[in-house]
């Protein structure tokens, strides 16, 4: 079993749909991370949440609704995406606290194209 | 101004060889983490190494060694005995000290595509 699990692995939706990208973690970490990775772009940090609270929303579109029910589990709410919305969307999650690099954990993303 | 600047788009490397991947940042924070990550063509971002800016030695594990040089503001990957399994993007990572002593967020590069020839 993977430390973070991402599914679907794959989605196509029409800018009408709705749609939910779900994570989970398995690392009894307490912080994670929703990054969106374009073509020829740098990984962009969306959202994070520490402790279920969100600490960082990057300047997301209302369109991208994050969800964080507990700290294993965190949610991407899809509503009304643009075209140039198709991305891998990656989910991470870290221990932010005690000491130590908090590196990263990362799931296989969700490759997401729209319509 | 680019916080994480990777200048190579693409590398490519006889296999059983070294490569150096370069990685120069930008900070004026004294307190920060160098990261660098492996993303295979399955999508995965995978941790290789990181490097602390007080660390006094250069972070190693197992082929992957990071020559840190404070002073240019350089923290270069160095893979030997490059394997085929090698072949993926690379992407350096920097985190600053966060606000109120929390630690700050991941900024990545642009990521340099390795690919290693049999």
């Amino acid at each position: 079993e993977t430390g973070v699990t991402q599914t679907p692995r794959h989605l196509v939706m029409g800018m009408t749909n709705k749609k939910s990208l779900k994570c989970e973690q398995h690392l009894g970490h307490n912080a994670m991370y929703w990054y969106k990775q374009s073509a020829k772009k740098p990984l962009e940090l969306m959202f994070v949440y520490n402790f279920k609270e969100q600490t960082e929303n990057n300047s997301v579109p209302s369109r991208f609704s994050p969800e964080c029910p507990n700290s294993s589990h965190l949610f991407l709410h899809l509503h009304t995406l643009q075209p140039e919305d198709s991305a891998l969307y990656l989910c991470a999650s870290s221990q932010r606290s005690g000491g130590g690099p908090g590196e990263l954990f990362f799931g296989e993303g969700s490759r997401l194209t729209v319509l | 101004a680019q916080k994480i600047t990777q200048t190579q788009p693409g590398m490519f490397v006889q296999e059983k060889e070294a490569v150096t991947l370069d990685c120069t940042y930008d900070t004026s924070d004294p307190s920060y983490g160098l990261f660098w990550y492996k993303q295979p063509s399955s999508g995965e971002m995978i941790f290789l190494i990181y490097q602390g800016s007080y660390d006094q030695q250069n972070a190693t594990e197992g082929r992957y060694s990071l020559n840190f040089q404070k002073a240019r503001k350089s923290a270069n990957l160095v893979i030997s005995a490059s394997q085929l399994g090698d072949s993926a993007m690379y992407f350096c990572a920097m985190r600053e000290a966060g606000s109120g002593g929390s630690q700050g967020n991941l900024i990545f590069g642009k990521g340099t595509k390795l690919s290693v020839k049999p």
